[in-house]
């Protein structure tokens, strides 16, 4: 019973590079968000995806990319990291509208020095 | 726009004490809410949630919210906090009809001294 996994839990990375978080869940959820947490600004949605090949722009989504070619997966990317992007990265799911609440992965802490 | 506003940013507490985190939201129609904790180092639970019925909601490990619809606000309370509460607590909120994104406050840290 897996739930939301994340790959990576940690990365570093120079300022430039590129990188791609994983978000996979085994529940069948339709829907599935990006989250970045920050001290003292709580989570803010980058992305998120209503359905299998479908994405949308959340609050804060300057700088990423997302994908979802398959139901079950959810991936975002960093083309060229910049340190403002050093944060912790929760991926969530969700069956539908909001009412269930949201299954939360356990994090990806990236620092980009 | 739909906001979550959670005044108390850290609390310390004795264990034992009563606690009281304070959540309001700006949106005024039907709405869903929630409380989440983040454990240190772990990722966000669910606590509990409302959606419609008795304004009082139990959850987990003894919490409790109260809905108050005329204040807009949804208060997580325990009577009697543990050392094992020392987390961090989000309230979020959104609306009732069709795909609405979950809107998260910025948490309250809270810390209970053995």
């Amino acid at each position: 019973n897996a739930g939301v996994t994340q790959t990576p839990k940690f990365r570093v990375l120079k300022t430039g590079q590129s990188m791609t978080l994983l978000c996979a869940q085994d529940m069948n959820h339709e829907y599935m968000y990006w989250y970045r947490q920050d001290p003292g600004m709580g989570l803010r949605l980058i992305h998120y995806s209503v359905g299998e090949g479908t994405t949308a722009k959340g609050e804060v989504p300057d700088g990423y990319n997302v994908s979802r070619l398959k139901k079950q997966n959810f991936l975002l990317g960093l083309e060229s990291a910049a340190p403002s992007q050093t944060s912790v990265y929760f991926c969530a799911s969700s069956y539908g509208a909001d009412r269930y609440g949201y299954t939360f992965g356990s994090g990806t802490r990236l620092t980009v020095v | 726009a739909q906001s979550v506003s959670q005044h108390n940013h850290h609390v310390i507490l004795s264990e034992a004490a009563s606690l009281e985190l304070g959540c309001n939201y700006s949106y005024g129609g039907t709405v869903n809410l929630f409380w989440y904790v983040q454990y240190p180092g772990q990722h966000l639970q669910l606590l509990l949630k409302y959606f419609s019925g008795d304004p009082l909601v139990k959850g987990i490990k003894g919490f409790e919210a109260e809905f108050i619809k005329s204040k807009f606000s949804f208060n997580l309370r325990k009577p009697s906090v543990q050392w094992s509460d020392t987390a961090e607590y989000f309230c979020a909120v959104t609306r009732n009809t069709g795909f609405q994104k979950l809107v998260f406050g910025t948490g309250t840290r809270l810390l209970v001294s053995p």
